[in-house]
């Protein structure tokens, strides 16, 4: 079945960076586009950007522009998220999303999402 | 961009209706058929009920059902069951990012 595995927790200090990545299985990695969505506790759903695995491409949310890159390994199945310069703003569950962008535009498979706790 | 506005909280009873609204702009919820929505349980990934307005997922119950009107999308789950409660969320695609709204804590009492 379609998968989405994403790497372990992370505890990291502010000034600090992470890479969180998500391992894709059950479906041809190349067709379909990678989301990445975090959500702080207590908090909502917020869009940080997305990666066309087929040729490197990626956009961002305004929020993290030159914060994040987005980066991918075919021969792994597999999508990167890094933040760098983390703030303790930055303490959240990240998750990727697949996204059938050939069919509609939405994030049809989850990951089970990565806490990543920013602290001194 | 600033994130659509949903009700923070609706409640409903087993059977009963609810409609949940999420409202933005002409340069998203309004410009584009890519409205979606999710269903998040505590501790748990979203996930996908409804995309293009109006569509479902394989697999999601036509119990949940979306529509818009000029700007305003809805979400409506019919017939209520106690593993609705959950919080849900809209989303639209903008032809550049994706926004989403700001949640809505569904109780069934």
């Amino acid at each position: 079945q379609v998968q989405m595995v994403q790497s372990g927790a992370e505890v990291k200090r502010p000034g600090a960076s992470v890479k969180v990545s998500c391992k894709a299985s059950g479906y041809t990695f190349t067709n379909y586009d990678i989301n990445w969505v975090r959500q702080a506790t207590g908090q909502g759903l917020e869009w940080m950007g997305w990666m066309i695995p087929k040729g490197g491409d990626s956009g961002y949310a305004q929020n993290f522009l030159g914060r994040v890159t987005l980066t991918r390994d075919t021969s792994r199945s597999t999508a990167y998220m890094e933040l760098s310069d983390l703030r303790s703003e930055d303490t959240a569950v990240y998750y990727c999303a697949r996204g059938p962008h050939s069919s509609y535009y939405a994030m049809d498979v989850w990951g089970q999402g990565t806490t990543v706790t920013v602290s001194s | 961009q600033s994130a659509l506005t949903q009700p923070a909280s609706v409640s409903g009873s087993p059977g009963q209706s609810i409609t949940i609204s999420c409202t933005g702009t002409k340069s998203d919820v309004g410009g584009y058929k890519s409205v979606s929505w999710y269903q998040q349980h505590p501790g748990e990934a979203p996930k996908l009920l409804i995309y293009d307005v109006n569509d479902w997922p394989s697999g999601v119950s036509r119990r949940f059902s979306g529509s818009r009107s000029g700007n305003t999308a809805s979400l409506t789950i019919s017939g209520l069951q106690t593993e609705d409660e959950a919080d849900y969320y809209c989303c639209s695609y903008n032809g550049l990012t994706y926004v989403f709204g700001t949640g809505t804590r569904l109780t069934v009492l």
